[in-house]
């Protein structure tokens, strides 16, 4: 199973500023993806992160606001930017090939925005 | 589109005791996987079991099993023997193969393991 790090592991922004979170994935994967978790909630997939090419964003998010990079195959950032409080959210990295692939999660980033 | 249904509230169990979540899902596609997660007060999500379609036999790994019946579209997980460290959040997910092949999830059970 591959080994995912995120960080940071938490933290607590401002409104209006910005916060790039990293993934690190011990070995090279095909594909790595985004969630969100808001408090109390289910995960909500943000966007796949492609190599090489732009991020490809689910309904109701896009690349302004959060705005994700993959330069190569073992690492990706998410950036939320301009934030508001509801932007307060577990962020959570994960890898995986698709089809009948297990999928890995990170262990997430906590975000409160004040 | 894909949707994965988990309606119990809050479980409470005793330690040792077995515990079964369930899981229903809807789908169109033939070839699909089916993943329980369980996140604990940490935030982190931890991969359990996985079940594909066309797997004739249950998943099984460790005190977790999962309970598949494809004519019912069900996917229920059940934990054997629990253990105080069980107390979490346990979410069932879905990937169809030929769909957007992207992992959809339920909302989750809650379920506290008491001594």
């Amino acid at each position: 199973s591959a080994v995912i790090s995120q960080k940071p592991s938490r933290d607590i922004c401002q409104r209006g500023t910005s916060l790039t979170i990293q993934c690190q994935v011990d070995s090279q994967v095909t594909m790595m993806f985004w969630y969100r978790q808001q408090p109390g909630q289910s995960l909500t997939l943000i966007a796949t992160a492609n190599q090489g090419s732009e991020a490809t964003y689910e309904s109701g998010f896009v690349i302004d606001k959060f705005p994700i990079s993959r330069p190569n195959l073992t690492f990706s950032t998410l950036t939320v930017s301009n934030m508001s409080p509801e932007d307060s959210s577990i962020y959570l990295c994960s890898e995986g090939g698709g089809g009948t692939d297990t999928q890995y999660f990170g262990p997430g980033t906590r975000l409160t925005v004040l | 589109a894909q949707k994965i249904t988990q309606t119990q509230p809050g479980m409470f169990v005793q330690e040792k005791e077995a515990v079964t979540l369930d899981c229903t899902y809807d789908t169109s596609d033939q070839s699909y996987g089916l993943f329980w997660y369980k996140q604990p007060s940490s935030g982190e999500m931890i991969f359990l079991i996985y079940q594909g379609s066309y797997d004739e036999q249950n998943a099984t790994e460790g005190r977790y099993s999962l309970n598949f019946q494809k004519a019912r579209k069900s996917a229920n997980l059940v934990i054997s023997a629990s253990q105080l460290g069980d107390s979490a959040m346990y979410f069932c997910a879905m990937r169809e193969v030929y769909g957007n092949n992207r992992l959809a999830f339920g909302k989750g059970n809650q379920v506290v393991v008491i001594p």
